[in-house]
């Protein structure tokens, strides 16, 4: 049974820092691996999609990676604003059903 | 097209009514899932659909909760007889199936937050 673990369950940092959270399966026969963010009371925002072939994807201040052998995927983001604050979820995809961790609770304090 | 969208975004009900809601997916995707959320949890999946078909439900979906496809476009949830632990954020998600050779990301809509009383 595919398990995703986040860790940590909650940061706090000051604005401008960069920062890295980070995403573990158990099971590393995934298709790809999906990074959401979730405002509070909203629904899911998908940052960025890494297939099992990739290594890392970027977006913007956003850098995901993905080693499938190790059933890790680290979200860094750089030189962090006070907007980044939310939560962010880490999802894989086998056999097609998209299985989420908990997420990473982000406070960026300003 | 706007993306998924979601139909109530709030719905309170009292315990023992029926409440249903409908998800629009991204109109080309064939892919359709459903998931629920609690608070200060991640989404738990409950079902998906290909197309039509209803390909797998979760064992969190009990024999009160049923979901539609017809005709492979937009679904609905329905959830009978509603307890108070029925209470939580129903999300929707539609994709293209895996091993089409294109991008499979999912994409969600802004859920319906759904209350028993």
């Amino acid at each position: 049974k595919q398990e995703v673990t986040q860790i940590p369950a909650a940061l706090s940092v000051p604005e401008g820092e960069n920062l890295v959270l980070n995403c573990s399966f158990t099971d590393s026969a995934i298709y790809n691996l999906q990074w959401f963010r979730q405002d509070p009371g909203k629904g899911l925002t998908s940052l960025l999609l890494i297939q099992s072939s990739q290594r890392e994807q970027t977006s913007g201040r956003l850098n995901a990676s993905l080693d499938k052998s190790s059933g890790r995927s680290t979200l860094y983001i750089a030189a962090s604003q006070p907007g980044d604050s939310a939560t962010y979820l880490c999802a894989v995809n086998r056999d097609d059903k998209i299985i989420f961790g908990k997420g990473t609770r982000l406070h960026i304090l300003p | 097209d706007t993306g998924v969208s979601q139909d109530p975004r709030h719905k309170i009900t009292k315990r023992g009514q029926n409440v249903t809601f409908r998800c629009d997916p991204i109109s080309e995707h064939n892919r359709l899932y459903w998931y629920r959320q609690t608070l200060g949890q991640g989404p738990e999946f409950l079902t998906y659909f290909q197309n039509e078909a209803q390909l797998e439900k979760s064992r969190l979906l009990s024999d009160r909760f049923s979901a539609e496809r017809p005709k492979g476009s937009f679904s609905t949830l329905e959830i009978q007889r509603t307890e108070q632990g029925d209470s939580a954020m129903y999300l929707c998600a539609s994709s293209l199936a895996l091993g089409t050779g294109r991008n499979t990301e999912a994409f969600f809509g802004q859920g319906t937050r759904l209350t028993v009383v």
